[in-house]
């Protein structure tokens, strides 16, 4: 069975302050990784995603992940984060087509 | 190109009743997959499907079904609604080969 572990459930920071986003996943198997955001009113968007090769990735708007095989991890980061970056972070996984267990979210808030 | 569309936006329904939510898939996907989102956690799957079949399902009850179309939209059932349905439910549309999903905005609903 897969399953995701986020370990941050709300984290508040001021703007320029870098980020980093725990997420743990259990899986046997080959598997793909997400990150989501939900900004405020707004439906969950893709943010960067984890297939194959290059295990350091890059998303939209300065975010990159790390997948670390052997720790089962695969972290979020931002050097330095806006105002704008206050929303809900989700962490996923993918060990079948289309089918994707999520961590239940951390909560950024950006202090301008 | 529009996006997914899910409808209606809001729902509310009262205990033992019966509602049905629609999702179109983004144009060219093919799979799509349902998900609860219940407040404070992440979205999690329901079932999805491919080919008018439903290919994958979560731990979710009976009560719980679906329908793809030939156009690909796809409808959630969920009867004898109880109060712990209250949620709000996403459709997310995939193309099989590829598993990054496109979400849509969500249906929000109450059960009373």
């Amino acid at each position: 069975a897969q399953s995701v572990s986020q370990h941050n459930h709300h984290v508040i920071l001021s703007e320029a302050a870098s980020l980093e986003l725990g997420c743990n996943y259990s899986y046997g198997g080959t598997v793909n990784l997400f990150w989501y955001v939900q900004y405020p009113g707004q439906h969950l968007q893709l943010l960067l995603k984890y297939f194959s090769g290059d295990p350091l990735v890059k998303g939209i708007k300065g975010f990159e992940a790390e997948f670390i095989k052997s720790k089962f991890s695969f972290n979020l980061r931002k050097p330095s984060v806006q105002w704008s970056d206050t929303a809900e972070y989700f962490c996923a996984v993918n060990g079948f087509a289309g089918k994707s267990t999520f961590g239940d979210g951390t909560t950024l808030t950006v202090k301008p | 190109d529009a996006g997914v569309t899910q409808s209606p936006t809001h729902l509310i329904k009262t205990r033992g009743q019966q509602v049905t939510l629609r999702c179109s898939p983004k144009s060219g996907h093919d799979t799509v997959s349902w998900y609860q989102q219940a407040l404070g956690q992440g979205p999690q799957f329901i079932f999805q499907y491919y080919e008018e079949e439903e290919r994958q399902r979560g731990n979710f009850p009976d009560r719980f079904s679906g329908h793809q179309f030939p156009n690909y939209s796809s409808e959630l059932n969920v009867n004898a609604l109880l109060l712990g349905d209250s949620a709000l439910y996403l459709c997310a549309s995939s193309l099989t080969r590829n598993n990054e999903q496109f979400f849509g905005p969500g249906t929000r609903l109450t059960v009373l």
